[in-house]
């Protein structure tokens, strides 16, 4: 089955100290994307990649950094410049930018302390 | 970039059509309408997108007046499992802008 896969679910980790979520799509999408989202929240996009090698920061990009080497693969990295790090993250990919459905991951809950 | 607003919950009961409306009033030529339905600790799951007039699949039907301000998700007969967080979406990636989420409409269905 095609689909996207977010690992691990669950991640915990102690202050100051920098956490790499994984992101794997084997659908052949050339858009991926991060969200942010916290209880009761909406999603908030941290980054966005359009095509390999390429990325945007979205509305919340500080504190985080991405990668994009491979096109089924987009890593975010959660830094300890993150003053806010525990939270649902979901990653996304769609066939394209433009008006393309999003197809989610089901989440890596991260917990700081 | 269009900003969407949605209520903020609804109740309903198995059996009942349930529709939820979107309000997007300066959506843009290119912009897309998409929903997407969220149960607690996963991913949203695409439910519709529709660009005018009526779209329906298997689990919705999506109006869109001709001005396109606004748009009604349709929900025919709900059941428990339908109980779940809601998400209109206007606009894609490109040109600069973002695909933002709003909180959604949180959906109860009672038996």
């Amino acid at each position: 089955d095609g689909g996207i896969t977010q690992s691990p679910k669950y991640l915990f980790r102690k202050e100051g100290q920098n956490v790499t979520l994984s992101c794997e799509q084997n659908l052949n999408h050339d858009a991926m994307y991060w969200y942010r989202q916290d209880p009761g929240q909406g999603l908030r996009l941290i980054y966005y990649s359009q095509i390999v090698n390429d990325f945007q920061k979205g509305d919340i990009a500080e504190g985080y950094s991405v990668s994009r080497e491979k096109k089924e693969s987009f890593p975010l990295t959660v830094t300890s410049a993150q003053k806010n790090p525990t939270a649902f993250y979901l990653c996304a990919s769609s066939i394209g930018p433009d008006n393309s459905p999003l197809h989610f991951g089901n989440g890596t809950r991260l917990t700081v302390t | 970039l269009a900003k969407t607003t949605q209520p903020i919950s609804m109740d309903s009961y198995e059996g009942q059509e349930v529709n939820i409306t979107c309000s997007h009033n300066n959506i843009a030529t290119n912009d897309y309408i998409t929903w997407y339905q969220q149960f607690p600790s996963q991913g949203p799951r695409f439910i519709i997108q529709g660009y005018k007039t009526k779209v329906t699949n298997e689990v919705a039907s999506l109006f869109i007046p001709a001005d396109r301000k606004s748009s009604t998700l349709s929900l025919p007969r709900v059941s428990l499992s339908d109980t779940a967080v809601y998400y209109c979406l206007v606009g894609a990636l490109g040109a600069g802008t973002a695909l933002i989420f709003g909180k959604g409409t949180t959906l109860s269905v009672s038996s």
